[in-house]
């Protein structure tokens, strides 16, 4: 069993909606990434948060600690939205753990 | 650009050949991590560096693949003697701070194919 699961693994939307991307994780962290991978290949780190809430643009992230659990959010989604969204983990020792990605296409 | 530049962006080796892929971190960054994304597959964590040590490199192969950051200069992660299955994009992150506490910057990665 992997140490992070996203869900879901392939997702499409048409312009305009609201999109959320789940993350739960099992083992005891102190942050949590949010990495967005384009088509061409390049890794953008959008968020990294370890208590409550994040907003940056249409971009929302949330952590529960106690359930072990981030969504990300994207309102108003838009094809240039369309990406591999990746949740990563910080484990209590050194260790980081990726999931496995979210792959978002956004219709126009 | 003071973002994290990695080069080659593609690289071909013939089996046997030996590979380097080159990191050069933010301004002012002096922890670097190495991940390796095989087609198809997430990103794996390689190797974790600080300038002129290894901290974690538990996620590297035992043989062939070595990785330094030297006081000056971009951090290398050499594979010896390639094989087909090396070939995977290979990304470099950065980050200010250690252990994953800080925003990790990514580099573009280098597209690694063995022939």
């Amino acid at each position: 069993k992997n140490e992070v699961e996203q869900s879901p693994q392939n997702l499409t939307a048409q312009e305009g909606e609201f999109i959320t991307i789940n993350c739960s994780y099992s083992v005891g962290i102190s942050a949590l990434h949010w990495l967005q991978q384009h088509p061409g290949g390049g890794i953008v780190s959008l968020f990294m948060l370890s208590s409550g809430k994040k907003k940056h643009g249409r971009l929302i992230a949330t952590i529960n600690i106690q359930e072990k659990h981030s969504s990300l959010h994207i309102t108003a989604s838009h094809p240039r939205d369309s990406a591999v969204y990746i949740c990563a983990v910080k484990g209590t020792g050194n260790q980081f753990y990726f999931g496995t990605g979210t792959s978002l296409t956004v219709i126009p | 650009n003071a973002g994290v530049m990695q080069n080659p962006r593609h690289l071909v080796r013939r089996r046997g050949q030996e590979a380097r892929l080159r990191c050069s971190p933010m301004k002012g960054h002096s922890h670097v991590y190495w991940y390796r994304q095989l087609p198809e597959e997430g990103l794996k964590f390689m190797v974790y560096l600080q300038k002129e040590n290894i901290i974690d490199e538990s996620g590297m192969p035992k043989e062939r693949f070595s990785a330094e950051f030297p006081k000056e200069g971009p951090s290398i992660l050499r594979i010896q003697q390639v094989v087909r299955g090396d070939s995977a994009a290979y990304f470099c992150a950065s980050s200010l701070g250690g252990y994953y506490n800080s925003p990790l910057h990514f580099g573009n990665g280098t597209r690694l194919t063995v022939t």
